[in-house]
């Protein structure tokens, strides 16, 4: 069946610098992408999403890129932060299907 | 506006019981998702609801029903409860019908079966 994965499992990053999580989706059909943001003890909130018409939006500190050609979503923030420390999802669907959900990435903050 | 709120948002049940647990959407929002999520499965899509039917349909076994009523508030229930089933149920709710719309997410109810 079609997938959402993630490259990387964990990721830490210095506090101010740059982060990159990314995403491979396999279902070429897909023409909306979400980036959630799951902190301990609450359920996922939204980041920011991309409609498969775009291949960049950006946002308050972060930026979600698409690659259609090679099925890649990535998501940037800028400036990390302690607060950015938690688990990111992406999420694709097409039309009126359900949203489908990558494994997760957890993203530590090193002050 | 106030968010999707789930009740409760802690139960402890034992094998072979049923449970129900209940969400009411974000203001205005029609369609509600429920999810699953456990350490090992990630966010598993269990059902849709818009407009009082059921519009999409995760892989579960027929023990996970669900409804919702005329306004917009949802419930799932969970029969003959296995230990499998402990996990955090998600309920995240929509404005529209169109799977394309932005959904929002409650807290979560957390189940531990023993």
């Amino acid at each position: 069946g079609e997938s959402v994965g993630l490259h990387l499992p964990t990721l830490s990053v210095q506090e101010g610098d740059n982060s990159i999580i990314n995403c491979a989706y396999s279902n070429s059909a897909s023409d909306y992408f979400i980036w959630y943001k799951q902190e301990s003890g609450k359920g996922p909130q939204f980041i920011i999403d991309i409609r498969s018409n775009m291949d960049k939006r950006q946002g308050q500190r972060v930026t979600v890129l698409l690659n259609k050609t090679v099925k890649h979503l990535s998501l940037q923030i800028a400036a990390t932060q302690p607060g950015d420390s938690a688990v990111y999802f992406c999420a694709e669907t097409f039309g009126n299907e359900k949203l489908t959900f990558g494994t997760g990435t957890r993203l530590t903050i090193i002050p | 506006k106030a968010g999707v709120t789930q009740t409760p948002r802690y139960l402890i049940k034992t094998r072979g019981q049923q449970v129900t647990l209940s969400c009411s959407p974000i203001s205005g929002h029609r369609s509600v998702s429920w999810y699953q999520q456990t350490p090992g499965q990630g966010l598993q899509f269990l059902f849709e609801y818009f407009s009082e039917t059921q519009r999409n349909k995760g892989n579960f076994p027929g023990r996970f029903s669900g409804r919702q009523f005329s306004n917009s508030r949802s419930e799932m229930n969970v029969s003959t409860l296995e230990l499998g089933d402990s996990a955090l149920y998600l309920c995240a709710s929509t404005p529209g019908a169109r799977g394309t719309d932005t959904q929002y997410f409650g807290p979560g109810t957390r189940l531990t079966v023993l």
